[in-house]
């Protein structure tokens, strides 16, 4: 089936810091790929997404590579600011399933001053 | 702006009462979904539509749960009765079977006591 597996949060850093958070994925078909952040007390929004190998996904600082060979989409982003505390979910839909979603469990981001 | 709307933003109820939750879709979005969203179970898929069809509800507890689609513009989740082990938070998505993104709306707060 399809699947994909995050980092166990909550990954606490101090601001300006480098961030990493690691996903990986199966799937059945050739994916599309996502990370959506959940900030406190609201919905999930879409952050970047990749729908073919190689391509890499950026927005707001964050960045995010296919890696077909190594079956992984890690979110990194150079700098993190207190604003940057979310919730990040990495997921994956298939070809020809519309937009149906996969997601990970999440990662909890907490960034301190 | 277009945005999901999610009424009530907030719900407690006591256990055996029924609760509906409504949803309205951003207009034009032919994909709907239902998640639940819990500390210990995470991201839930409940129920997925299609052009108000239901699709996929195997994530739903069938025997108290029910989610519609009286028309393009509203989706229901419905919970009868209700027990504490319901309390979540309910996330409604639209979007476009043919796009990538969902749109999240602010969800529910259903508390059961």
């Amino acid at each position: 089936g399809n699947s994909v597996t995050q980092m166990e949060g909550p990954v606490t850093l101090s601001e300006e810091a480098f961030l990493t958070i690691n996903c990986t994925y199966t799937a059945t078909g050739y994916p599309s790929l996502f990370w959506y952040v959940q900030y406190p007390g609201e919905g999930l929004q879409l952050l970047l997404k990749a729908t073919k190998a190689d391509d890499k996904g950026s927005n707001k600082g964050f960045e995010a590579t296919y890696r077909k060979e190594t079956t992984s989409f890690h979110l990194e982003k150079g700098s993190v600011q207190v604003s940057d505390s979310a919730v990040y979910f990495c997921a994956l839909s298939l070809t020809g399933g519309g937009n149906k979603l996969t997601f990970g469990t999440g990662t909890q981001l907490k960034v301190e001053l | 702006d277009a945005r999901v709307t999610q009424t009530p933003r907030h719900k407690v109820t006591e256990m055996g009462q029924e609760v509906t939750m409504r949803c309205q879709p951003i207009l034009g979005h032919n994909t709907v979904f239902w998640y639940r969203q819990t500390m210990m179970q995470g991201l839930e898929l409940l129920a997925y539509f299609r052009n108000r069809a239901p699709l996929d509800d195997s994530g739903m507890p069938k025997d108290r749960f029910s989610a519609e689609m009286p028309d393009a513009t509203l989706a229901t989740l419905k919970i009868q009765p209700s027990e504490p082990r319901d309390s979540a938070v309910y996330f409604c998505a639209s979007g476009l079977d043919r796009g990538y993104e969902q749109y999240f709306g602010p969800g529910t707060r259903l508390t059961v006591t």
